[in-house]
């Protein structure tokens, strides 16, 4: 099993839509979790970070499940804006090394 | 203004060659990253540093090199070993903590080709 697993997409939704993406991650002792957001051919931008069961930053939610080892972001009331890729982070522990683990990614289309 | 400062933000290279990325950062951080990206791919681990003068191989270190020896600067070599270098690099810097560890930022990254 990869140490963080996510759906690719691309996820195609109409503006206004909510659309939620999840990410697994393998190791049971990480704590913290990140979801970055890059736009095409730009670096990554922290997008929210997750410490304990979840947060939220007004049309953006990021639930944290331990028992099942992941983690979600949803999108309410999606804007064309929203049109990029989102990264799943999870710092390595336990593992010998102390380092950032991405996901993947996965692609969110907006349409009008 | 704080940051995290790559460049150059593309760079062609002959085969061959060897070319060294240039990473600063002005953030005070412990640690700092090297990724590569590939298109429609993901970021893979090459090397990462949390303190000056110490460097570890990420996942695919092969045909690369860096060094520590100032907290700010974290320069990446590509050598030619690497044979298939072209692709986007990403240099990052994090805060490390005790129990937690804290975000990651990104430089704008540099967009390696080989000619």
């Amino acid at each position: 099993r990869k140490e963080v697993e996510q759906d690719p997409g691309p996820f195609n939704v109409p503006e206004g839509a909510t659309v939620a993406f999840n990410c697994t991650y393998s190791n049971s002792a990480s704590q913290s979790f990140f979801w970055y957001r890059q736009d095409c051919r730009k670096e990554p931008k922290l997008l929210m970070s997750v410490y304990s069961s979840g947060n939220e930053d007004g049309r953006f939610t990021a639930q944290l499940n331990r028992a099942s080892q992941y983690i979600s972001l949803l999108i309410r009331d999606s804007k064309l804006s929203d049109s990029a890729t989102y990264l799943c982070v999870v710092p390595e522990r336990n593992t010998g090394r102390r380092a950032l683990t991405f996901g993947s990614g996965t692609r969110l289309q907006v349409q009008p | 203004d704080g940051g995290i400062t790559q460049s150059p933000k593309y760079l062609f290279r002959k085969e061959g060659q060897n070319v060294t990325l240039s990473c600063e950062q002005n953030l005070n951080h412990d640690a700092m990253y090297w990724y590569r990206q590939d298109p429609g791919q993901g970021l893979r681990l090459i090397y990462y540093s949390q303190i000056v003068n110490d460097f570890q191989k990420g996942d695919i270190a092969e045909g690369y090199s860096v060094s520590r020896e100032k907290k700010e600067s974290f320069p990446l070599t590509v050598t030619s070993a690497q044979k298939n270098p072209t692709a986007f690099y990403l240099c990052a810097s994090s805060q490390t903590r005790t129990a937690l560890n804290t975000e990651a930022f990104f430089g704008q990254g540099t967009r390696l080709t080989v000619v």
